[in-house]
C-alpha cells in the first residue's frame, strides 16, 4: 500500500540558511500534518491542512511557513534556521482525520 | 504536568515476555487513543487505534481502554526482538481537531 513519501530524507544546512521539506500523502487523503520531534522527546504538532487550507495550528515558529497545493502535497518552508531546529520533520495524513498514519521523516541538522 | 503521561520506561524484557505499556491522561475530552511503534529515526508506524473503552486485540497486541479513569494500555504477548522500539501513545479530540497529542514513549527492549 502507498505510504506518506517525504523528501528529503536528509539535509544539513548553515545558520541563517532557508529550508524546504515536502511530502506526499497517502492518496485519497484529504489531510495533511506537519511534526517535529527533537532528540529523544515526542513528536510536536507543527500545522495541519485540510483540504488545501490551514486547519490547525500548533508550536510553529513564525519563521515556518506552509502550504498544500492542488495536488494535495504540502511543503513546510523554514527560514533564518537556527541550531534548534535540527530535528527529524514527520508529515503524517489521513482520511478526514480517522487515522493517522506518518511519513518516514526529514532529518534536518542545522549546523 | 504534560496532558498525557507515558511511563518512561526503559523496559527491558526477556523474549516471549507479556509487556504492559501504559498512558494517563488529563483532558477528558480525549475519544481517540493510538498506540504507534518508532524505531530509532524512523517515523510513527500506527499499531492500534479505539475509541471506546474497554479491549480491542490484533494479533500479538491488546489495547485497553478506561476512559472513566483516564488510563490506557497497550499488551504485547510473546514479545520478540523485533519488538524492542519506542512505543508512544497518542490522542485526539476528534470532532474537527484531529491534531495527535503524544506522550513521551516508552523505549522496549526485548533480549533473545
Amino acid at each position: 500500500a502507498a505510504g506518506v513519501i517525504q523528501s528529503p530524507r536528509h539535509l544539513i544546512k548553515e545558520k541563517r540558511e532557508t529550508a524546504t521539506l515536502k511530502c506526499y500523502p497517502i492518496p485519497r487523503h484529504d489531510t495533511v500534518y506537519w511534526y517535529q520531534q527533537g532528540p529523544g522527546q515526542d513528536p510536536q504538532f507543527l500545522i495541519s491542512f485540510y483540504e488545501k487550507m490551514q486547519s490547525d495550528k500548533g508550536s510553529i515558529p513564525d519563521r515556518f511557513s506552509a502550504q498544500q497545493f492542488s495536488d494535495y502535497h504540502s511543503e513546510l518552508n523554514m527560514s533564518s534556521l537556527e541550531l534548534g531546529d535540527s530535528a527529524l520533520y514527520f508529515c503524517a495524513s489521513s482520511l478526514t482525520g480517522n487515522t493517522i498514519y506518518f511519513g518516514e521523516g526529514s532529518w534536518l541538522t542545522v549546523v | 504536568q504534560k496532558e498525557v503521561e507515558q511511563d518512561p520506561g526503559p523496559l527491558s524484557v526477556p523474549e516471549g515476555a507479556i509487556v504492559s505499556l501504559n498512558c494517563t491522561y488529563s483532558n477528558s475530552a480525549f475519544q481517540y487513543f493510538m498506540w504507534y511503534r518508532q524505531y530509532s529515526r524512523k517515523g510513527p508506524e500506527l499499531l492500534m487505534y479505539t475509541y471506546s473503552s474497554g479491549n480491542k486485540e490484533d494479533g500479538r497486541f491488546t489495547a485497553q481502554v478506561d476512559k472513566s479513569s483516564k488510563y490506557i494500555s497497550l499488551f504485547i504477548r510473546d514479545s520478540q526482538p523485533s519488538d524492542s522500539a519506542t512505543y508512544l501513545c497518542a490522542m485526539t479530540l476528534g470532532g474537527s481537531n484531529y491534531k495527535l497529542t503524544f506522550g513521551k514513549g516508552t523505549l522496549l527492549t526485548v533480549n533473545p
